[in-house]
C-alpha cells in the first residue's frame, strides 16, 4: 500500500506565529510531494511541489517567504505558515505519488485544518 | 495550461441507482491522466479511478466507470448502484503525461444520496 499522513490534523494558532505541518509517506519513498490548499467549499489548489534535497517549485502567487517548503528526506516534506494571518485559514493537504507501485495514483495525506485567531 | 470544467455544482440521486457527474477538461498535451477523487465530509481524498489519454478502453473500478470521450474531451464519472456512503464531494482530477505530476482539480459536485 501507500500511506501519506499529516500532523497536526488540526491546529490554531495566534496571529503573528508561525506553523509546520508535516506530511509523511509512511511506506514509500516519495521523491516528489505536493502541497495545497482548499478554502471551504472550494477545489484544492496546488500550492508548490516539494522535491527532496532541492528548493520547492512554487505556484503563481503563492508567497515562497510565507509559506516555506523543506523535503529533508525521501518520507518527510514540512510546510511552515510563517507569521500566520487569519486569511491563511485554511484545510492544507499533502500528497505523493510512488512510480514503483505501478499505478498512476497521488496519495493523499488527511489533511490539516488550520485556523488563525 | 490545463483546465478541468465541472458544471454540476450539486446531484441527487436515489439509493440503489446509477448517476453520471459530468467532467470537460482542456489541453495542449498529447499525453496526460484523468482522475477521479472522492472528498466526505472529513476532508481526506480517496482516489477512485484513472483513465490515461492513450487507453483504449474505459476504465472500470467495481462501481465505479469512467466515460472517456477523448475527441469531445470529456471524463464522466458513472457510479452505479449509489449507497447512503456515496454521499461527498467528488472531484474531477487531470495531470500532465503519466499521473506523477501535480494534479489540476476541477471546482467540484457535491453528490447526495437519498434513501
Amino acid at each position: 500500500g501507500a500511506v501519506v499522513s499529516q500532523h497536526p490534523s488540526w491546529v490554531i494558532c495566534k496571529s503573528g506565529t508561525s506553523v509546520k505541518i508535516e506530511c509523511r509517506s509512511l511506506d514509500f519513498q516519495a521523491t516528489t510531494m505536493f502541497w495545497y490548499r482548499q478554502f471551504p467549499k472550494q477545489s484544492l489548489m496546488l500550492m508548490a511541489t516539494s522535491n527532496e534535497g532541492s528548493k520547492a517549485t512554487y505556484e503563481q502567487g503563492v508567497e515562497k517567504d510565507k509559506f516555506l517548503i523543506n523535503h529533508a528526506s525521501l518520507t518527510l516534506s514540512t510546510l511552515t505558515v510563517t507569521s500566520a494571518h487569519p486569511e491563511d485559514s485554511s484545510f492544507y493537504i499533502c500528497s505523493a505519488s510512488n512510480p514503483r507501485l505501478g499505478t498512476y495514483e497521488q496519495y493523499f495525506g488527511p489533511g490539516t485544518r488550520l485556523t488563525v485567531t | 495550461a490545463q483546465k478541468i470544467t465541472q458544471t454540476q455544482p450539486g446531484m441527487f440521486v436515489q439509493e440503489k441507482e446509477a448517476v453520471t457527474l459530468d467532467c470537460t477538461y482542456d489541453t495542449s498535451d498529447p499525453s496526460y491522466g484523468l482522475f477521479w477523487y472522492k472528498q466526505p465530509s472529513s476532508g481526506e481524498m480517496i482516489f477512485l479511478i484513472y483513465q490515461g489519454s492513450y487507453d483504449q478502453q474505459n476504465a472500470t473500478e467495481g462501481r465505479y466507470s469512467l466515460n472517456f470521450q477523448k475527441a469531445r474531451k470529456s471524463a464522466n464519472l458513472v457510479i452505479s448502484a449509489s449507497q447512503l456512503g456515496d454521499s461527498a464531494m467528488y472531484f474531477c482530477a487531470m495531470t500532465k503525461g503519466g499521473g506523477y505530476q501535480k494534479v489540476t482539480f476541477g471546482i467540484g459536485t457535491k453528490l447526495q444520496v437519498i434513501p
